[in-house]
């Protein structure tokens, strides 16, 4: 039972606009949550992260926003450029809990020239 | 550089010969993480270790060990291989502090095939 989905496989965006990541969770203990982006033969990279007690962080074009209510949170990209074309991954964890992250199934991001 | 080192980074081999695949990080991080990466499944933690002799379970670990005998390595060692043990592999590392809550570092992968 995946407690992190990201329900779209894919999304294809033109460069200039808003892309629109989203990831629902299921487990109500989880009270931090991270995004990572990958690129082909790389590791994942961390790139924006929220705590439950917030319901929006941003940096630079990145912008996370999180609904505890919904267990929904959201990744906005503005503008979109085609270097961020790349596999984005939910991540979220329990604080009190030393075990690491639960990740999502991934989202492959392409941006349009 | 700061960085996370696996290898090797490609290996096909066969079913029940034990393989081990190294993880080395030089950022002095107490944390570190085993995941694999399946289609549509993400990426499942398979091992961690909070510290140097310190080693815990995560969600997928039959078929494999660990080690942590130095902080800076965490080998990952599959015993008998089997196919299903086919994936790509990820090692990463974190510090401790801001309780558990340190982003982790990934290093490139390893792709392990077991035919």
């Amino acid at each position: 039972d995946q407690q992190v989905k990201q329900n779209s496989p894919s999304l294809s965006v033109q460069e200039g606009r808003i892309s629109i990541l989203n990831c629902d969770y299921t487990n109500s203990m989880f009270d931090y949550f991270l995004w990572y982006k990958k690129y082909p033969a790389e590791g994942p990279t961390f790139l924006i992260s929220i705590s439950s007690i917030k319901d929006k962080n941003e940096d630079g074009r990145f912008t996370v926003f999180l609904n505890k209510s919904a267990k929904h949170l959201s990744l906005h990209i503005v503008p979109s450029q085609p270097g961020d074309s790349a596999v984005y991954f939910c991540a979220a964890r329990y604080s009190g809990s030393a075990r690491q992250l639960t990740f999502g199934s991934g989202t492959q991001l392409t941006v349009l020239p | 550089e700061a960085q996370v080192t696996q290898n090797p980074r490609y290996l096909i081999t066969v079913t029940g010969k034990k393989l081990t695949v190294t993880c080395s990080q030089n950022m002095n991080h107490e944390y570190m993480s085993w995941y694999r990466q399946d289609p549509g499944l993400g990426l499942r933690q398979i091992y961690y270790s909070m510290n140097v002799e310190v080693t815990d379970k995560g969600d997928v670990p039959e078929g494999y060990k660990v080690s942590r005998k130095e902080k800076r390595n965490f080998p990952l060692i599959l015993e008998s291989p089997s196919p299903n043990q086919t994936s790509l592999y990820f090692c990463a590392s974190s510090p401790r502090g801001r309780g558990f809550n340190q982003p982790q570092h990934f290093g490139d992968g390893t792709r392990l095939s077991i035919l």
